[in-house]
């Protein structure tokens, strides 16, 4: 299996403008998670999706934020307007059901805003 | 509350020496799984480990090992024969199932290991 691809691996963009993320999962894998790593807040839960369905979406930072699975094998995260504050690595993450089931992450997008 | 409890920003180890990385968690669910993932400076997250809560015997993985201790609540990763590779940043993380946790995955702040030669 190619494991999960994420897209682009590195973004700079200027502030204001939209951002899209892109996430291929592991075929099979049910779940699907987009995580933030900042240096100052470390890895953050954004969103997680079952079955396509978004579960929780509480570690959202705001509006300017939403994501959207339409189906099992593409995810998306969009950041508009984007903001000199939205710089981080965004990880998109695939597992099987449950709590005994390992994340397996993409290799992240560095997302640069100006 | 902190879920996952990384108390050592940094650590330090001379190569072919083991390590103790250290994990506490916060839980009321019954059934949960611990992990360790590492992070190399090149970005990516490398699963390493995992202990589930029935699990009585202690996960290991080649070099790794994760000395658990439920009534303490503790999860430590154990790597034996340091190696010049395993300079990176290892976190520690939970996953439970339950209807306020859903089925997330929770991250510790990191510990940074380097080996030194």
């Amino acid at each position: 299996d190619a494991g999960v691809i994420q897209s682009p691996r590195h973004e700079v963009t200027e502030m204001g403008q939209e951002v899209t993320l892109r996430c291929k999962p592991i075929s099979g894998h049910d779940y699907l998670f987009w995580y933030r790593q900042t240096m100052m807040r470390g890895l953050e839960l954004l969103i997680y999706f079952n079955n396509n369905v978004p579960i929780d979406d509480s570690g959202m930072p705001e509006d300017r934020f939403s994501a959207k699975m339409p189906n099992a094998s593409f995810s998306t995260l969009k950041i508009q307007p984007s903001e000199p504050r939205d710089s981080a690595v965004y990880f998109c993450a695939s597992s099987f059901t449950h709590w005994a089931g390992e994340l397996f992450f993409g290799e992240g997008s560095r997302l640069t805003v100006l | 509350a902190q879920k996952i409890t990384q108390t050592q920003p940094g650590m330090f180890v001379q190569e072919k020496e083991a390590v103790t990385l250290d994990c506490t968690y916060d839980t009321s669910d019954q059934s949960y799984g611990l992990f360790w993932y590492k992070q190399p400076s090149s970005g990516e997250m490398i699963f390493l480990i995992y202990q589930g809560s029935y699990d009585e015997q202690n996960a290991t993985e080649g070099r790794y090992s994760l000395n658990f201790q439920k009534a303490r609540k503790s999860a430590n990763l154990v790597i034996s024969a340091s190696q010049l590779g395993d300079s990176a940043m290892y976190f520690c993380a939970m996953r439970e199932v339950s209807e306020t946790s859903g089925s997330r995955l929770t991250f510790g702040e990191g510990t940074q290991l380097t080996v030194n030669p």
